[in-house]
């Protein structure tokens, strides 16, 4: 069965900062990856895929993720941290049909001027 | 655009009572979700739809039923209230795998 870790519960970076989020998945194949992003109150919005071809994607508000597949991971990035980014990210694996998505635990991002 | 839009957004249920959950979208999506969110647990599907008329089991559906009579309207029904049923309830739609999500509805059961 496939799953998605993502280790870091709660980060805290400065404003202006580099980020970095990390999440590995298990699966045999080569899913479909997601990053969704969860404001206080709100619904999920998705922030990047990866579906196949160029490793590295680039999503909304700035944020890129880069597909390792020696690694299983797909780590979130963001060169510079805005205090606006502080929400809740979670990581998905689609191993191929709409009931297969599997979400991770999210981690919560804070920012600190 | 609407999207998707869940009513109520706060409900508080007596243990045993009944309660319907509404989710609309109009997006013209096939695919619609329900899911559940408990604090570090991220997210569980609970019952799926791939077009009106079709329904499936996701992962937590014990508790909960659905029903889909056309392609907008989603609605997410609890019979019996019980309090491991406080949590938040998302609905979502899907043009294929890409979901887009409604605002929540924050459930407690006492």
């Amino acid at each position: 069965a496939q799953s998605v870790t993502q280790p870091d519960i709660h980060i805290t970076v400065s404003e202006g900062a580099s980020l970095e989020l990390r999440c590995n998945y298990s699966y045999g194949a080569t899913p479909y990856l997601f990053w969704y992003v969860q404001s206080p109150g709100q619904g999920l919005q998705l922030l990047l895929k990866y579906f196949s071809g160029d490793t590295l994607v680039q999503g909304i508000k700035g944020f890129e993720a880069e597909f390792k597949r020696s690694q299983s991971s797909f780590n979130l990035r963001k060169p510079s941290v805005h205090w606006s980014d502080a929400a809740e990210y979670f990581c998905a694996v689609d191993s191929g049909g709409y009931q297969k998505v599997t979400f991770g635990t999210g981690t919560k991002l804070q920012v600190i001027p | 655009n609407a999207g998707v839009t869940q009513t109520p957004k706060f409900r508080i249920l007596k243990i045993g009572q009944s309660m319907t959950l509404q989710c609309a979208q109009d997006m013209n999506h096939n695919y619609m979700y329900w899911y559940r969110q408990d604090p570090g647990m991220g997210l569980k599907l609970i019952y799926y739809s791939v077009g009106a008329g079709i329904t499936d089991k996701g992962e937590v559906p014990n508790g909960y039923n659905v029903s889909r009579s056309t392609t907008e309207d989603f609605p997410l029904r609890l019979e019996l209230a019980a309090p491991s049923q406080t949590s938040v309830y998302f609905c979502a739609s899907s043009p294929n795998t890409e979901a887009f999500f409604g605002q929540g509805t924050r459930l407690t059961v006492v």
